[in-house]
């Protein structure tokens, strides 16, 4: 069983679309987040959810919005897509809880391809 | 800031290598420290972490000391595979909310 799972894992669309990733973990975690790995494989932390709480929201822009609705997902929506959003989008989960410090969990990554 | 500074790649080996990705941070802190990889077209897994100076992480034969002294994580392995070609990522955190990562490191590994 999967434990990240995303969906799509291909996304190829015009410039000025909305389109949608969802994400779902199995693994219970409390804290789920959205990456955006660019063509040079550098990660950049996107935003982070804690219990449904948006926690961590880095300077993106604002046509991208996080949605939680529950502990187990956390969907991404992109409106009025540009070309600079291609990348590989990666979703990730870990658990928060505690003092030890946990492990991410990483999805498979959506490859979005803006044209 | 803190950050992380990785060795800039690609990094090519022939098989039966011997590897070291130098890894060094800035903290204000005592943060820890984490190596991740990933293979091609996966998503990055956790490779081995170290939470304290000094401490060793190892893994699938992986290696790396946390060095306070130097501020330093350098990954190692002893003898390297066509398997191991992935990108390597050294990250550190506080807490665990975020991460801050390096550029990754793309190793090649040739048979």
């Amino acid at each position: 069983d999967t434990a990240v799972s995303q969906t799509p894992k291909y996304l190829v669309t015009q410039m000025g679309n909305d389109k949608s990733i969802k994400c779902e973990q199995n693994l219970g975690h409390d804290t789920m987040y959205w990456y955006k790995q660019d063509s040079k494989k550098f990660l950049k932390i996107m935003f982070s959810y804690n219990n449904k709480e948006l926690i961590i929201n880095e300077t993106v822009p604002n046509r991208f919005s996080p949605k939680s609705p529950d502990k187990a997902h956390l969907n991404l929506h992109i409106n009025s897509l540009e070309l600079g959003d291609s990348a590989v989008y990666f979703c990730a989960s870990s658990q928060t809880s505690g003092r030890a410090i946990h492990e991410q969990f990483f999805g498979p990554g959506t490859r979005l391809t803006v044209l | 800031g803190d950050s992380v500074t990785q060795m800039e790649g690609p990094v090519t080996l022939s098989e039966e290598a011997f590897l070291t990705i130098n890894c060094t941070y800035t903290a204000t802190g005592y943060p820890s420290l984490f190596w991740y990889v990933q293979y091609p077209g996966e998503g990055l897994q956790l490779l081995l972490k170290a939470t304290k100076a000094d401490d060793k992480g190892s893994n699938k034969g992986f290696e790396a000391t946390y060095r306070k002294e130097t501020t330093s994580f350098h990954l190692e392995k002893g003898s390297v595979q066509v398997s191991d070609s992935a990108v390597y990522f050294c990250a550190l955190t506080y807490s665990n909310y975020q991460l801050i990562w390096g550029a990754g490191t793309k190793l090649i590994i040739k048979p």
